[in-house]
């Protein structure tokens, strides 16, 4: 089945270094999520990228997706502890947009 | 006003109870969801209703019984519980044509 696979599994930055998160998906996919899930809260959406190579900015946040639709980053600039928390990506399913398929997250932590 | 509601937010319990989880949203979305997030933060859709209809029903134990009443309510039905039970669970909506989902602050299960 599909998978969609995310790297780091954790990242610790100093405030005011850069972070990368990389989603992979085993199939194209015709869309991408991302979500953001402080600690001990509930994951939100950030953002959802359609085109090929699309890259959509809100803020110090730069999210892009793939040529091959397989793949999709989330770059932060110059990380704040406000960004603490886990950031999840998300590809349909099975030609559903309603049924997601949830990468395992990175866990950003940033020391002040 | 809270857009997705969850009662109660903890539920502790012995195995071979049965319990409830309730869901409410007031986004006047048609779509609702049931996702698990287990203790290593993996989040996996369960089910989904459009209307009062079971559209999504994943690989999940009969012993999970979801019920929607009515387009604003969703609840989850849990029989039996097991140890293997335990785990965040989060309500989440949307509309029928668009792709981002709303999560409720979800409800931590613990079976002991």
């Amino acid at each position: 089945g599909q998978q969609v696979m995310q790297i780091p599994q954790y990242q610790h930055v100093q405030e005011g270094e850069d972070f990368t998160t990389y989603c992979n998906s085993s199939t194209t996919l015709s869309n991408i999520q991302w979500y953001k899930q402080r600690p001990g809260g509930h994951p939100v959406f950030l953002i959802q990228l359609v085109k090929s190579g699309e890259v959509k900015k809100q803020k110090r946040l730069t999210f892009q997706f793939g040529e091959a639709k397989k793949n999709s980053s989330l770059h932060i600039t110059a990380t704040q502890t406000t960004d603490v928390g886990t950031y999840f990506c998300a590809g349909p399913r099975g030609g559903s947009n309603y049924k997601l398929t949830f990468g395992k997250g990175t866990l950003l932590t940033v020391n002040p | 006003d809270t857009a997705v509601s969850q009662t109660p937010k903890y539920l502790v319990t012995q195995m071979g109870n049965d319990k409830s989880i309730k869901c409410e949203q007031n986004l006047g979305h048609d779509t609702m969801y049931w996702y698990k997030q287990d203790s290593k933060k993996f989040l996996k859709i369960m089910f989904s209703y459009n209307n009062k209809e079971l559209i999504i029903n994943e690989t999940v134990p009969n012993r999970f019984s979801p019920k929607s009443p009515d387009k604003a309510h969703l609840n989850l039905h849990i029989n039996s519980l097991e140890l293997g039970d335990s785990a965040v669970y989060f309500c989440a909506s949307s509309q029928w044509d668009s792709y981002e989902q709303y999560f409720g602050p979800g409800t931590r299960l613990t079976v002991t």
